[in-house]
C-alpha cells in the first residue's frame, strides 16, 4: 500500500522557536496533501489543504502566519510552526491523496513546546 | 449538514469475540466511505474503503464492512478480535472534491 512518512516523529522545543515538520509520500505522487492536528482523545482537525505549486488553503480559525505550509514537490510538504508556544503542543498528522482519491496518513509528529 | 456519526465512544470486547463498530452517514448521495485505525501515538492506517460495487468490502487485518444504503450505515466487523486490535477506529467519508470528514471515533478495548 501507499506509504507516507513524517519527520521528526517527536520534537521538543523552547517557546518562541520555530519547528519544521516534513511529510513525504514515498511511493506515489501526491498533488494534494493535508495537515491535521489532533488533541488527546479527539478526532483529527483539518488545518489546511496543500496543493503542489500553489498556496495552501487554511481552515477557518487556523492562523496561516503561524502555520506555514509549503508543498514544493509532488512528494514533499512541510509544516512550519513559527514562534511556537505551549498551546501549540499537539499531535500533527499529515496525509497525502493518491490519484484514486484515497488519503494515506503519516505516523504523526508529537510537538511539545516548553 | 453532511456528517458521519459513530454512536459508540468506547467498546470493550473479550479477545476472540466478534466485533461490530457502527458508522452512520447523512448525505443525499452515496459518498466514498472509509475506516481507519489509529494505535496510541500513531498515525492512521487505512483498513478498507467503499467507492461503489459490492457492498461487502474486505479489508486488512481480517476486517470487513458492509455498506447498507437503506440504513445509511457502513459498519465495521471482525469475527474474532485479537489483543492487538485495541485502538481507536475512525469512520470517514468524502464526497466529490470535498474534504475527508471523520467521525468522532470509537475506542476499542480488548479484555483477556
Amino acid at each position: 500500500g501507499a506509504v507516507v512518512s513524517q519527520h521528526p516523529s517527536r520534537v521538543i522545543c523552547k517557546s518562541g522557536t520555530s519547528v519544521k515538520i516534513e511529510c513525504r509520500s514515498l511511493d506515489f505522487q501526491a498533488t494534494t496533501m493535508f495537515w491535521y492536528r489532533q488533541f488527546p482523545k479527539q478526532s483529527l482537525m483539518l488545518m489546511a489543504t496543500s496543493n503542489e505549486g500553489s498556496k495552501a488553503t487554511y481552515e477557518q480559525g487556523v492562523e496561516k502566519d503561524k502555520f506555514l505550509i509549503n508543498h514544493a514537490s509532488l512528494t514533499l510538504s512541510t509544516l512550519t510552526v513559527t514562534s511556537a508556544h505551549p498551546e501549540d503542543s499537539s499531535f500533527y498528522i499529515c496525509s497525502a491523496r493518491e490519484g484514486g482519491g484515497t488519503q494515506y496518513f503519516g505516523p504523526g509528529t508529537r510537538l511539545t513546546v516548553l | 449538514a453532511q456528517s458521519v456519526t459513530q454512536p459508540d465512544i468506547h467498546i470493550t470486547v473479550s479477545e476472540g469475540a466478534s466485533l461490530e463498530l457502527r458508522c452512520n452517514y447523512s448525505y443525499g448521495a452515496t459518498p466514498y466511505l472509509f475506516w481507519y485505525v489509529q494505535s496510541p501515538g500513531q498515525g492512521l492506517q487505512l483498513l478498507l474503503k467503499y467507492f461503489s460495487g459490492d457492498t461487502l468490502v474486505q479489508g486488512i487485518k481480517g476486517f470487513e464492512a458492509e455498506f447498507k444504503r437503506s440504513q445509511s450505515s457502513f459498519n465495521l466487523r471482525k469475527p474474532s478480535v485479537h489483543w492487538s486490535d485495541a485502538a481507536e477506529y475512525f469512520c470517514a467519508y468524502i464526497f466529490g472534491n470535498e474534504k475527508l470528514t471523520f467521525g468522532t471515533g470509537t475506542r476499542l478495548t480488548i479484555i483477556p
